[in-house]
């Protein structure tokens, strides 16, 4: 079925290293993507959107890519420090859905 | 400002019980959505609302039902609790009606039944 889904369950990343987080996703029609990161008993926490109509959109310390022609979205971020282990999910939305679709997440651990 | 509030933040239940739970969307706000999260399913969408309207539903049984009010804040219920509806109950916020606009989440509730 139509799914956004993460490449990786976990991601163990030594701190002060770059990580990157992969995402694919099967509706072409899908056009707003949103990366959210969340911490133990918190709820998801908006770190990035890109629309369709971009490839590439830059934040403090994040990058989100999205390449169209393979469905494929990822997140990129700079310099990895101990705050960023969380799990990341991936969400996607169709026009006049009203609903994020999300994937199974990604727990990014780092290392000191 | 206040971000996205939810009500109770822990809740215990029995089997066959009916529980509520509240949401309170940042202010300005008028699109609230609910989402069900547990380890099996991952995060599942319930259901959307703009305006006091529903705009679209999950796959989810109709024991789960939502509404928002007039001031935006929103519940939802869960009739005949089972088991299985054991799981981290969240509500996230938009201030567009369109689909394509950031939403923000609120702590959740975490839903235990026994």
């Amino acid at each position: 079925g139509e799914s956004v889904g993460l490449h990786l369950p976990t991601l163990s990343v030594q701190e002060g290293d770059n990580s990157i987080i992969n995402c694919a996703y099967s509706n072409s029609a899908s056009d707003y993507f949103i990366w959210y990161k969340q911490e133990s008993g918190k709820g998801p926490q908006f770190i990035i959107d890109i629309r369709s109509n971009m490839d590439k959109r830059q934040g403090q310390r994040v990058t989100v890519l999205l390449n169209k022609t393979v469905k494929h979205l990822s997140l990129q971020i700079a310099a990895t420090q101990p705050g960023d282990s969380a799990v990341y999910f991936c969400a996607e939305n169709r026009s006049n859905d009203y609903k994020l679709s999300f994937g199974a997440g990604t727990t990014v651990t780092v290392r000191a | 400002k206040a971000g996205v509030t939810q009500t109770p933040r822990y809740l215990i239940k029995t089997r066959g019980q009916q529980v509520t739970l509240s949401c309170s969307p940042i202010s300005g706000h008028r699109s609230v959505s609910w989402y069900q999260q547990t380890p099996g399913q991952g995060l599942q969408f319930l259901f959307e609302y703009f305006s006091e309207t529903q705009r679209n539903k999950g796959n989810f049984p109709g024991r789960f039902s939502g509404r928002q009010f007039s001031n935006s804040r929103s519940e939802m219920n869960v009739s005949t609790l089972e088991l299985g509806d054991s799981a981290l109950y969240l509500c996230a916020s938009s201030f567009s009606s369109g689909a394509n606009t950031e939403a923000f989440f609120g702590q959740g509730t975490r839903l235990t039944v026994v």
